[in-house]
């Protein structure tokens, strides 16, 4: 079974306006971490927000904020007022400690492409 | 400063040839990871170390693969006998710590292609 799904290969969004990415994930762990990543054609993995498991409150990094709903085991990303320059691959990830190490897991990721 | 850095950024070679890929992570983190990602996938975790030894290398996809990372700073993937399917980018991460530290820091990878 998929640890991290994104059941969006790709989403459009008009400049300016909000998107949601879709992230769904598997883990029978109490402790977890949830982490969102931007891949620009350039290849460089970029972090933007990180929710550990029992954080009560949605993490929000400026315009970047994760709806995180832990009884449906989902952590979507929310981008605001979207720009050009967020066109990217974005990866939802987790981390879990496994066999007393701590692994990340990506789901396929989701192709954002903003429209002006 | 500097960040995770990676060479070569692009590495052509013949099928059953022997390849080395570089890391040098960020001074002074200690942990560093190793990832392949394959066109329009996610990246595939292969390996961590931990300072100078492979914490979990239960990713590498069989015995041609190996790594190291013999001074707890600077690691080498090594990949014997190339097969075509091998063809992927190569990504290095490191954080200050495994465990404290959540955020991976990564390196702008390796663009393998066997040809």
């Amino acid at each position: 079974a998929q640890k991290i799904t994104q059941t969006q290969p790709g989403m459009f969004v008009q400049e300016k306006e909000a998107v949601t990415l879709d992230c769904t994930y598997d883990t029978s762990d109490q402790s977890y971490g949830l982490f969102w990543y931007k891949q620009p054609s350039s290849g460089e993995m970029i972090f933007l927000i990180y929710q550990g498991s029992y954080d009560e409150q949605n993490a929000t990094e400026g315009r970047y904020s994760l709806n995180f709903q832990k009884a449906r085991k989902s952590a979507n990303l929310v981008i605001s007022a979207s720009q050009l320059g967020d066109s990217a691959m974005y990866f939802c990830a987790m981390r879990e400690f496994t066999s007393g190490t701590y692994k990340y897991i990506f789901g396929t990721g989701t192709r954002l492409k903003v429209l002006a | 400063g500097a960040g995770v850095s990676q060479t070569p950024s692009n590495k052509v070679t013949e099928k059953g040839k022997y390849v080395e890929l570089r890391c040098d992570p960020i001074s002074g983190h200690t942990a560093l990871y190793w990832y392949r990602q394959s066109l329009g996938q996610g990246p595939e975790f292969l390996i961590y170390f931990q300072g100078t030894g492979a914490a979990d290398d239960s990713g590498l996809p069989n015995d041609r693969f190996f790594a190291v990372r013999p001074e707890g700073s600077v690691s080498t993937l090594k990949i014997q006998r190339t097969e075509r399917g091998d063809s992927a980018v190569y990504l290095c991460a490191s954080s200050p710590s495994g465990a404290a530290t959540y955020e991976q820091y990564f390196g702008p990878g390796t663009r393998l292609t066997v040809t």
